[in-house]
């Protein structure tokens, strides 16, 4: 079944280590999200992907960084991890009929 | 700003009720509102809706969009204990083709007690 898979579903890491998210589809979708979901809150988007063209929102901050090596797959890179960066990270793609989530990776920060 | 507000934030009623859960929303070139369900894990898809008036449904489920009065509503007929989740409302801006943002409320928190 076409989707969008998200390794791993929970991750724990140190404060301050770096770590790194990832996000396959098989949809052949060129758009592709990360959305940050804390607990409790709406999904905030970070940045996305058309194609290649890297679009950041405005209010990201610089501690996080996104690499899209080709259309199947993104990664979440999360420089030097803090406290208030524990949450779900919601991977998406887009088509015209609507968005696809992966099933999301909880990170936990020590 | 675009912004999406959902209410109520929260509601518990008992298995067999109906509950109605709204969506208002302020969208420069609005395109579509799309609901999804969210248990403890990623949202699932439910509905996308573009066209006012035409009601969507899906067994129990069902929405409608008004785009005159800015607003969305989603019904959920004799409900189950496992519709027990949080209900997220999200708008689009038709920024073409299939690149779009999702501006998503605060979600409803429904609670379906046996």
């Amino acid at each position: 079944d076409a989707m969008v898979i998200q390794n791993p579903r929970y991750q724990v890491t140190q404060f301050g280590k770096p770590v790194t998210l990832s996000c396959s589809q098989t949809l052949n979708h060129n758009v592709m999200y990360w959305y940050q979901q804390k607990s409790s809150q709406a999904p905030k988007l970070l940045f996305h992907y058309y194609d290649k063209d890297f679009n950041n929102e405005a209010d990201t901050p610089d501690n996080f960084q996104s690499r899209r090596p080709n259309t199947s797959f993104c990664f979440l890179d999360i420089r030097s991890p803090g406290l208030g960066d524990a949450a779900m990270y919601l991977c998406a793609t887009s088509s015209l009929y609507g968005y696809t989530f992966g099933s999301g990776t909880r990170l936990t920060v020590v | 700003e675009d912004k999406v507000v959902q209410s109520p934030l929260s509601l518990v009623v008992h298995e067999g009720d109906t509950v109605t859960l709204n969506c208002s929303y302020e969208v420069t070139n609005f395109r579509s509102l799309l609901w999804y369900k969210q248990e403890k894990k990623a949202p699932t898809f439910l509905f996308m809706l573009t066209s006012s008036g035409i009601e969507k449904k899906s067994g129990r489920l069902s929405s409608i969009l008004d785009k005159k009065e800015l607003f969305s509503i989603l019904n959920i007929t004799a409900t189950q204990t496992g519709d027990s989740a949080v209900y997220l409302c999200a708008a689009s801006p038709n920024s073409g083709g299939s690149n779009y943002k999702l501006t998503f409320g605060k979600g409803t928190l429904l609670t379906v007690n046996p």
